[in-house]
């Protein structure tokens, strides 16, 4: 069964301060990684998106990375701001199955002043 | 921006009603799928939708639901006899094509509560 998991489940950080996020998956064939940002009561929003030949790929003060050799993946949030406080959530696209996506179950930053 | 609506946001039904919550997805987009968030759990793919006819659904997904494009721009999931366990976020999205690199724009969701 195709699995997405994430750590930490939540954290807390200072505003200013930077944080990593982890994610490791299990599916197979791999397609693509995507992370997403999910403000409280709002739906996922696309933050990044990597294939198997992409390391890293930023989008403003995110960046994510990807190692398909050990099926791992981490996101980067640089100079945090209290907007930053939301669910983030690695999510995994097989070749197969129509772009199913597996979903994780998102690691909870919140960003206190 | 252009974005994936979705009515009601918040909907409250008893128990063995049926309920029909509406998208409307991005006018150029082509692909349309339908996820739940049980509260506090991950979100979960129910189904995909292309060319008028329902192209992937997961094991969730059974005889109790069904999807319809009634006309050009609205897309619906319909619960029918919902139970308790129906409660959740019912999240629409959409995507210009399924190549690799194309996004899924996610709706702000349909509280669904059941009673």
């Amino acid at each position: 069964k195709n699995q997405v998991e994430q750590s930490p489940q939540s954290l807390i950080i200072l505003e200013g301060k930077n944080c990593t996020l982890q994610c490791n998956y299990t599916v197979s064939p791999f397609s693509n990684l995507r992370w997403y940002k999910q403000d409280t009561g709002r739906g996922p929003v696309s933050l990044t998106i990597m294939t198997f030949s992409e390391n890293t790929k930023s989008n403003g003060r995110y960046t994510a990375t990807l190692d398909a050799d050990t099926k791992q993946s981490s996101l980067h949030i640089t100079a945090s701001q209290l907007s930053d406080s939301a669910s983030y959530i690695c999510v995994v696209s097989s070749h197969y199955g129509n772009n199913r996506l597996a979903f994780g179950k998102g690691n909870q930053v919140v960003v206190i002043p | 921006e252009p974005e994936v609506t979705q009515t009601p946001s918040h909907q409250v039904t008893q128990m063995g009603q049926e309920v029909i919550l509406r998208c409307v997805p991005i006018s150029n987009h082509l692909y349309f799928y339908w996820y739940r968030q049980i509260l506090g759990q991950k979100v979960e793919f129910l189904v995909s939708f292309y060319n008028n006819e329902i192209s992937e659904k997961s094991e969730i997904f059974d005889d109790q639901f069904s999807v319809e494009r009634p006309d050009g721009s609205n897309f619906t999931l319909k619960i029918r006899s919902t139970k308790l366990e129906d409660s959740a976020m019912y999240f629409c999205a959409s995507s210009v094509g399924q190549g690799m690199g194309q996004p899924q724009h996610f709706g702000d969701g349909t509280r669904l509560s059941i009673l």
